[in-house]
């Protein structure tokens, strides 16, 4: 089975830095998935990682470490459009690799 | 390119009613997935289509869920009859191949049970 754990909820300002962590715990591990959901819409895909190691796209960064379980987003320059579920996801190869999501961070930023 | 469609967008039954849910996945992508997601929670899978064919049906209740694909292309989501606890958006999500790429959701099927 699967087993992904983040935080419910998290504040930042607006400007700043915030780091989403999430652990997981998977028999078949194969590639760790971010997704930004806004309130009513569908998710959109951030970023993939399948080796450890930090993977950046602009304002957007991910790390993996699989020995850990470990992945965190890392979003700076933060903009109010950045209020969101913040959802990660696993792909099992032993679950027919399939994405497995975990109950999403909800990120609120204030001005 | 045109992204995933889902209908109806919006859905309100009474229990013990029946409901279908309709989804046309990107064009060329072999896998559709069908989701669950309640309000508050991740998305959790239902079903996964590779083709037309059905690999992984384990967290479909099936009593009163079913999916089918049957040309390959678009698919449908059934329940029948609904329960209050049925209520959630139904999100349906494309992707080139099970094992590579992101997955692609369409903008789901938002279903209230009263």
């Amino acid at each position: 089975g699967q087993n992904i754990d983040q935080p419910t909820e998290m504040t930042a300002t607006e400007g700043a830095i915030v780091q989403i962590n999430c652990t997981y715990q998977t028999s078949g591990f194969n590639g760790l998935f971010w997704y930004q959901q806004h309130a009513g819409e569908a998710p959109t895909f951030l970023s993939y990682n399948v080796l450890d190691g930090l993977e950046e796209k602009g304002r957007f960064s991910s790390f993996l470490s699989r020995s850990k379980g470990y992945s965190y987003l890392l979003l700076k320059e933060l903009q109010m459009k950045d209020s969101a579920s913040y959802l990660c996801a696993v792909r099992d190869q032993n679950g027919a690799n399939n994405l497995f999501f975990g109950t999403g961070t909800r990120l609120t930023v204030i001005p | 390119e045109a992204g995933v469609a889902q209908s109806p967008r919006y859905k309100i039954i009474e229990k013990r009613q029946s409901v279908a849910f309709w989804c046309n996945p990107i064009s060329g992508h072999a896998t559709l997935y069908w989701y669950q997601q309640i309000l508050g929670q991740g998305p959790k899978l239902l079903i996964q289509f590779q083709n037309n064919g059905v690999v992984d049906d384990s967290q479909l209740p099936k009593d009163r869920f079913s999916a089918e694909r049957l040309k390959g292309v678009d698919s449908t989501l059934k329940i029948q009859p609904a329960k209050l606890e049925d209520s959630a958006v139904y999100l349906c999500a494309s992707s080139l191949a099970p094992q590579a790429g992101e997955l692609f959701f369409g903008e789901g099927s938002r279903l209230t049970v009263l």
